[in-house]
């Protein structure tokens, strides 16, 4: 079986700083990959996905992701954080539904 | 507007009320899900329905119990839950059940039980 491991619980950054959240995954095969965010009292959005071919992909907000086969990695960047960006992220990893990690929190301070 | 919506958005219930929770999707999508997400765990999928037919119950215990009428419709039904099951309730759905195109989620229903 699959599974979805984001090895930070918390993270804070400076607005107007980079952010990188790290997503680990096990599975066998290419997987499908997905970022969401959840903001506080709201349902989860989709941020990106990754299915196939280039291994950067861009998604909504200004967030990219990189799929890095070798690391097994899917780890989520956005070059210049906003105190909107304040949230909580999911990554995900689709094999028949979904499985999602433990989340990261985000936090931006001015 | 994310294209599913829940209701009640806020539900407190004793531990010995009958209550339901409501998901309406009309993206054209054929399969639904509700997930449970707990605070500090990973989200929990609940139960699965493709084509209005339950595909999936992963171990949830029998005092949730879905329904799913039409593709655009899913409940859950809950019945003498316990404290343990205060969380919030999402809803999703998909084009279809091993759709590789990510889900569409409702904002959910916190569900409190005193």
């Amino acid at each position: 079986a699959q599974s979805v491991t984001q090895p930070d619980i918390h993270i804070t950054v400076s607005e107007g700083a980079s952010l990188e959240l790290r997503c680990n995954y096990s599975y066998g095969a290419t997987p499908y990959l997905f970022w969401y965010v959840q903001s506080p009292g709201q349902g989860l959005q989709l941020l990106l996905k990754y299915f196939s071919g280039d291994t950067l992909v861009q998604g909504i907000k200004g967030f990219e992701a990189e799929f890095k086969r070798s690391q097994s990695s899917f780890n989520l960047r956005k070059p210049s954080v906003h105190w909107s960006d304040a949230a909580e992220y999911f990554c995900a990893v689709d094999d028949y539904k979904l499985s999602f990690g433990a989340g990261t929190t985000v936090t931006v301070r001015a | 507007e994310t294209g599913v919506t829940q209701t009640p958005r806020h539900l407190v219930m004793g531990m010995t009320n009958k209550k339901s929770l409501k998901c309406e999707q009309h993206l054209g999508h054929n399969a639904m899900y509700w997930y449970k997400q707990s605070a500090k765990k990973p989200l929990e999928l609940m139960f699965v329905y493709s084509l209005e037919e339950r595909v999936e119950n992963n171990s949830v215990p029998s005092r949730f119990s879905p329904e799913c009428p039409n593709s655009s419709h899913l409940f859950l039904h809950l019945h003498t839950l316990q404290p343990e099951d205060s969380a919030l309730y999402l809803c999703a759905s998909s084009q279809a059940r091993d759709s590789a195109y990510g889900y569409t989620f409702g904002s959910g229903t916190r569900l409190t039980v005193v």
